[in-house]
This record gives structure tokens, C-alpha cells and sequence, in this order.
């Protein structure tokens, strides 16, 4: 079964250190996903992806937050300047483009900033 | 705006009992109702979901859950649970916008099994 790889698996960075989640969707997926789970709270959407622009973003994903699809696989996540609070579990998710059809999300890359 | 909730914060029982997890949704419209579970470690994997149709969905691993509009509920079950059912079992609603799905969690339950 096709699956939703995301790299790192685990990374601690400095405060005010930028960092980059990389995610590999599923090939025929056109939609792609950033959620973030905070130790111990709910899994919370960030922003989705389409055709190479945001078509949705939460109130999260402010201006330290930014996404791209720099070729034809990947799918990252960038942090500019890390803080404390932004340590959690994120997730990469894909979909189709279609009303029915699954998010399928990735194993998670989990941020320890120190 | 939508919100899930899950009353129950953790659940034990016991290896061949039943199981029943609880969530109530709220949103406006009708909602696309997911159920996903994420054992230690890993990542989430979706037990089923609701768009519409048939009330009773019938999941992977053994997992059925029942959309219920009058009570908001959208309940998982299990006739008979396995100790590699241990795991958080998270609960959402998805609103789509723009094309995209915006899924809106619940904070989760743990299900730990006793042999």
C-alpha cells in the first residue's frame, strides 16, 4: 500500500534555528497537508496545499511558517525561527482532489527545540 | 466552526470484551466523520468513514461505527477487543473547503488492554 514518508523521523534544533520537515506524498495525490501535535493535545491543522499554492492555512501557521513543493516528490515544511512552543509531532498528509476520498498521513517527524 | 469531542480520556479493558469509544461532533453542515488510530510511535492510521449513505461503516481490524444525526454522535465499536487494539483512537470531522480537507481532531482516547 502506498504510504506518506516523512524525513526527519526525529530532529532537536536551537532556538532561533530554522528547520526543515520533508515529506514525500503519495504519487497521484494532489492535495497535501501539514498537521502538528503538541505532547499530550490534539493533532491541529496547519495549512493545505494545492496545485503549488496554500488553499487553506489556520490561524498556526503565521508568517514564521512557510510550505513548498520545490519538485515533482517532495513536500516541506519550513520554521524560520524555532521557538520553544513550536516542539511537537508534525504530520505530512495527502489526498485526491475528490469529495469520499482518505487523508493519509505520514509517520510523523518529531521537533524537540531546546 | 467545527469541534469534536471525546468525553473519555482512557479506557481499559480487558482482552475479548467489547468496546465502545465515544465521540460527539459539532458542525453546521453534514459532516465527513473520520475515525484514526495512532499506536506508540506511529503514525495515524484511519479505521474508517462517514460521508454519507448507510450509518453503519464497517472499518479495518475489526471497527464499525455508527453515524447517529439526532445525538451528533459517531461512536467506534468492537465485539471483541485484542491486546494490538492498545492504541489512541482519535476521532474527526472534516470540512471541506476550497477542495481540501480541514480535519478538526478530538483530543483522543487511550484504549489500554488488559490480557
Amino acid at each position: 500500500e502506498p504510504e506518506v514518508t516523512q524525513t526527519p523521523s526525529h530532529q532537536v534544533t536551537q532556538m532561533g534555528q530554522e528547520v526543515i520537515l520533508r515529506c514525500v506524498p503519495i504519487s497521484n495525490h494532489l492535495y497535501f497537508y501539514w498537521y502538528r501535535q503538541i505532547l499530550g493535545q490534539k493533532v491541529e491543522f496547519l495549512v493545505s496545499f494545492y496545485n503549488n499554492e496554500i488553499s487553506e492555512k489556520s490561524e498556526i501557521f503565521d508568517d514564521q511558517f512557510s510550505v513548498e513543493r520545490p519538485d515533482g516528490s517532495n513536500f516541506t515544511l519550513k520554521i524560520r525561527s524555532t521557538k520553544l512552543e513550536d516542539s511537537a509531532m508534525y504530520f505530512c498528509a495527502s489526498s485526491r482532489p475528490s469529495i469520499g476520498n482518505t487523508i493519509y498521513f505520514g509517520e510523523g517527524s518529531w521537533l524537540t527545540v531546546v | 466552526a467545527q469541534s469534536v469531542t471525546q468525553p473519555d480520556i482512557h479506557i481499559t479493558v480487558s482482552e475479548g470484551a467489547s468496546l465502545e469509544l465515544r465521540c460527539n461532533y459539532s458542525y453546521g453542515a453534514t459532516p465527513y466523520l473520520f475515525w484514526y488510530v495512532q499506536s506508540p510511535g506511529q503514525g495515524l492510521q484511519l479505521l474508517l468513514k462517514y460521508f454519507s449513505g448507510d450509518t453503519l461503516v464497517q472499518g479495518i481490524k475489526g471497527f464499525e461505527a455508527e453515524f447517529k444525526r439526532s445525538q451528533s454522535s459517531f461512536n467506534l465499536r468492537k465485539p471483541s477487543v485484542h491486546w494490538s487494539d492498545a492504541a489512541e483512537y482519535f476521532c474527526a470531522v472534516g470540512a471541506s473547503g476550497a477542495g481540501s480537507y480541514q480535519l478538526t481532531f478530538g483530543k483522543g482516547t487511550k484504549l489500554s488492554v488488559i490480557p
